[in-house]
């Protein structure tokens, strides 16, 4: 099984910061590799699919890039709906789920 | 637009099966080469990937629950369907169904059924 660990679990930031996420998966997963916005009470929103995709419609401030087993979500400049548990997924071998990167208010 | 929705026991007890249904609108499981899958989020934790199913009713699950889990598929109802048995405290959590696994992500989910088992 694939394990993928993200980093960091808590992120503590300001409105317009520049953020990055990591996600390292336990092997090469080709980049199949998304990443997915939660708010509390809802479920998880696609934002980004094989590494670097954005879905349509999601805000061009969300970024993805990496390689082979490491990868990151970056976002430009936060914005007030940005607030929200972030988690990477690799879809190369069955699927798996980061543990989560919560990103709170400094 | 493509709408998904879980239905089932929200309160299960020790040693019994939970059971879940997923009813897809919008589209038709029938077509298209999407599969399904069943995701579970214990309350205040991180995502599980459960299984999952494409048309032909071949599932493939997750290797931690392979033993207590089936998913089925309905083409005729456009529904697919969990159920997990002996169920403990630690099945606790919200179900999703979602459209999406190998070498697909999970675009469309559900809005989550909360099952908790507890005698």
């Amino acid at each position: 099984d694939i394990q993928m660990t993200q980093s960091p679990s808590t992120l503590s930031a300001s409105v317009g910061d520049r953020v990055t996420i990591t996600c390292r998966a336990s092997q090469n997963i080709n980049n199949w590799l998304a990443w997915y916005q939660q708010k509390p009470g809802k479920a998880p929103n696609l934002l980004i699919y094989k590494t670097s995709n954005l879905k349509s419609g999601v805000p061009s401030r969300f970024s993805g890039s990496g390689s082979g087993t490491e990868f990151t979500l970056t976002i430009s400049s936060l914005q007030p709906d940005d607030f929200a548990i972030y988690f990477c997924q690799q879809y190369n071998s069955y699927n798996s789920f980061g543990q989560g990167t919560r990103l709170e208010i400094k | 637009q493509l709408q998904l929705q879980e239905s089932g026991s929200g309160l299960v007890k020790p040693s019994q099966a939970l059971s879940l249904t997923c009813t897809v609108s919008g589209d038709s499981i029938s077509s298209g080469g999407h599969s399904w899958s069943w995701i579970r989020q214990p309350p205040g934790k991180g995502l599980e990937w459960i299984g999952y199913i494409y048309r032909s009713g071949s599932a493939h699950y997750n290797s931690s629950l392979k033993s207590r889990v089936t998913i089925s598929v309905d083409t005729s109802k456009n529904q697919i369907s969990l159920k997990l048995s002996s169920a403990t405290a630690a099945d606790t959590a919200v179900y999703y169904c979602a459209r999406g696994s190998y070498l697909d992500p999970f675009e469309y989910w559900g809005q989550g059924a909360l099952v908790t088992v507890s005698s």
